[in-house]
């Protein structure tokens, strides 16, 4: 079992307010991913980070942010939530280059509600 | 652009019967194939994977069958279990050094007793 986190589980919130979610993880990981994928269907890559203040947007675009000051914390923020950023927000983890695989590690989801 | 193409949607088995799923993929820059699978609430994990310099990988009853020149590979489950009931995504790595992974959009495996 994966040692990553994320919190709130599960979040419903009005258009309009910033919302934050939290990802963490205890297994010394230099990458981290957030993935956006809607019950059921493929992940979207939307922001990665391979170290500490560096990080990069995937290929769907979002209208979220991220930040990694900390090699375990790699928190999204979205400024204005709308309707549209229903979905699942899936935070992931992996070793760098130096590791012996390039397995990623899930956490287990944030299921956001725009309401 | 969907670089990698997984099929079928959806998969009914009967128990003990053996589950195939296929991907293909189109970028030749692909270094690792990954199967995820994931149980509704949870995260993917990481099920089996295989290099392209090899043609299958066997763990357990999981088998990836690999097709360099014809850029796809498929997962197979032998002996399948109810508890086998979940959607399987396969997916492959761009190759350097962020270790990106494009995935497929699943396929829902459903194992009747």
């Amino acid at each position: 079992e994966a040692d990553i986190y994320q919190t709130p589980r599960y979040l419903v919130i009005g258009t309009g307010k910033k919302i934050t979610l939290e990802c963490s993880q205890t297994m010394g990981h230099d990458k981290m991913y957030w993935y956006q994928q809607d019950p059921g269907m493929e992940l979207h890559l939307i922001h990665y980070s391979y170290g500490v203040n560096s990080t990069e947007k995937g290929d769907l675009s979002s209208e979220s942010t991220v930040s990694r000051i900390r090699t375990e914390h790699f928190p999204l923020t979205l400024e204005s939530a709308r309707p549209s950023h229903t979905s699942q927000y899936l935070c992931a983890s992996s070793v760098g280059l130096a590791g012996p695989s390039y397995e990623q590690y899930f956490g287990p989801g944030t299921r956001l509600t725009v309401t | 652009q969907q670089q990698v193409k997984q099929s079928p949607q959806s998969l009914i088995v009967q128990k003990g019967g053996i589950s195939i799923i296929n991907c293909a993929y189109e970028n030749t820059a692909f270094d690792y194939f990954p199967w995820y699978q994931q149980f509704p609430g949870k995260g993917p994990a990481l099920l089996i994977a295989i290099r392209p310099d090899v043609s299958e990988k066997k763990e357990g009853r999981f088998t990836i069958s690999f097709n360099k020149s014809a850029k796809q590979f498929s997962l197979h489950i032998m002996d399948s279990q109810p508890g086998d009931s979940a959607t399987y995504f396969c997916a492959a790595r761009q190759s350097g050094g962020y270790n990106k992974l494009i995935f497929g959009a699943g396929t829902r495996l459903a194992v009747h007793p």
